[in-house]
């Protein structure tokens, strides 16, 4: 099945600085890559995904770009902030579900003041 | 609140005990799963109903009897859990299938079996 690999585990960035999550996954017939972010004590929310046939897109300080032929997606956030804190977590769709994501196991984001 | 609904927030039941999670979501989305959430793993799909019907099981052990009467509601039956299964579980439902929609989640149940 689907691996989604997701670098670093844990990362922390001063306030303004600029944070970078990348992804890898395994199935290269995967179309659709979405991110989360997961607040403590909530459910992971959708920030921003990607569909196969885009290389970048952008909503406002995240981005996130695809590489099909490597096979990775990275998530970029820009003048981060210390609302930015949070676990961040990259997924894939799974083809031979139909339905179903696959997960990476997350990075646990601090931004400083 | 995100459209998914989940009660309960917080459970600690035995290993003998017989319990119910709950999901409810009002988003007209055709497609709903359970997760389970641990610490330093990925997200671990469970369940997957399309309009009410179970596409996928993924190699879940039969302690857990996941329930979906209809498409706004889907339960997480549990019984004779082990401690291993203390975890977050996680609702979530799209809209459409291939895994091209993304999720909405629900705030989860932490679950404790002692």
């Amino acid at each position: 099945g689907e691996n989604v690999e997701q670098h670093p585990s844990t990362l922390s960035v001063q306030e303004g600085d600029s944070a970078v999550i990348k992804c890898t996954y395994s199935d290269s017939a995967s179309n659709y890559f979405p991110w989360y972010k997961q607040e403590l004590g909530k459910g992971p929310q959708l920030i921003i995904d990607i569909r196969s046939n885009v290389g970048e897109k952008k909503d406002q300080r995240i981005a996130v770009t695809l590489n099909k032929t490597a096979k990775h997606f990275s998530l970029h956030i820009t003048e981060t902030q210390p609302e930015d804190s949070a676990v961040y977590f990259c997924a894939a769709s799974l083809t031979n579900s139909g339905y179903a994501l696959n997960f990476g196991k997350g990075t646990s984001l601090l931004v400083t003041p | 609140e995100t459209g998914v609904t989940q009660t309960p927030r917080h459970l600690v039941m035995g290993m003998t005990n017989k319990k119910s999670l709950k999901c409810e979501q009002h988003l007209g989305h055709n497609a709903m799963y359970w997760y389970k959430q641990s610490a330093k793993k990925p997200l671990e799909l469970m369940f997957v109903y399309s309009l009410e019907e179970r596409v996928e099981n993924n190699s879940v052990p039969s302690r857990f009897s996941p329930e979906c009467p209809n498409s706004s509601h889907l339960f997480l039956h549990l019984h004779t859990l082990q401690p291993e299964d203390s975890a977050l579980y996680l609702c979530a439902s799209s809209q459409g299938d291939r895994g091209s929609y993304g999720y909405t989640f629900g705030s989860g149940t932490r679950l404790t079996v002692v």
